[in-house]
């Protein structure tokens, strides 16, 4: 099956410091991989898509400053937190779509997250 | 441009009774429908998944959906829950023409409490 990695799973920093987020696909290639970020008892939101080789498309509203995306590999996309502030403080999620042979269908298959706290 | 509706955002149940919950989409193109379990501070796990065929779906954890084309719908239901089921569940949609640079339409999710 496809299996998703996220790390670190929680992360606690100080305020205008940086953290990163590694997501990886463990058996599988994606060249496109998703971010996400879901507050507390909320919807996921997405913030930009990851793709292998090129920039993150960003969604509207999302820094692309603040929130840095590199995807280096195909197994590999990095979501950067710069300068992080308590309001950036959320659960970070991504994910990574693997087609399907049998149905052609793109499966997005999640990682645990990453539970990010800014004090 | 797709879109989702959970129509309940809490659903309170007993343990080892029914339950269904409720999901509604709006596409103009023909779609692939999800859904994923999340458990406190974890990512989401894909439960089952609409691709083509059958109409009735079958997932883990005992767990099925009906797609219905004419009511844009993808309920879904099981026939006796558990304590352990309690969880976010996400109603979500992606165009079949996707090529797989574009993510799922997420719904806004519904709290299924399951009380002994």
């Amino acid at each position: 099956g496809a299996v998703v990695s996220q790390h670190p799973s929680w992360v606690i920093c100080k305020s205008g410091t940086s953290v990163k987020i590694e997501c990886r696909s463990l058996d599988f290639q994606a060249t496109t991989m998703f971010w996400y970020r879901q507050f507390p008892k909320q919807s996921l939101m997405l913030m930009a898509t990851s793709n292998e080789g090129s920039k993150a498309t960003y969604e509207q509203g999302v820094e692309k400053d603040k929130f840095l995306i590199n995807h280096a590999s195909l197994t590999l996309s990095t979501l950067t937190v710069t300068s992080a502030h308590p309001e950036d403080s959320s659960f970070y999620i991504c994910s990574a779509t693997k087609k399907e042979t049998s149905s052609g269908a793109n499966v997005l298959t999640f990682g645990a997250g990453s539970r990010l706290t800014v004090l | 441009a797709q879109s989702v509706t959970q129509l309940d955002s809490q659903v309170p149940v007993f343990e080892e009774a029914p339950v269904e919950l409720r999901c509604n989409y709006s596409s103009s193109v023909s779609v692939y429908l999800f859904w994923y379990v999340q458990y406190p501070n974890q990512g989401l796990q894909l439960l089952l998944k609409y691709l083509s065929g059958s109409t009735l779906v079958k997932g883990i954890n005992g767990f099925e959906a009906e797609f219905n084309k004419s009511q844009t719908s993808f309920h879904l239901r099981k026939p006796s829950v558990h304590i352990s089921d309690t969880a976010e569940y996400f109603c979500a949609v992606s165009d079949r023409m996707d090529t797989g640079r574009r993510a799922l339409t997420f719904g806004s999710g519904t709290r299924l409490q399951v009380q002994p």
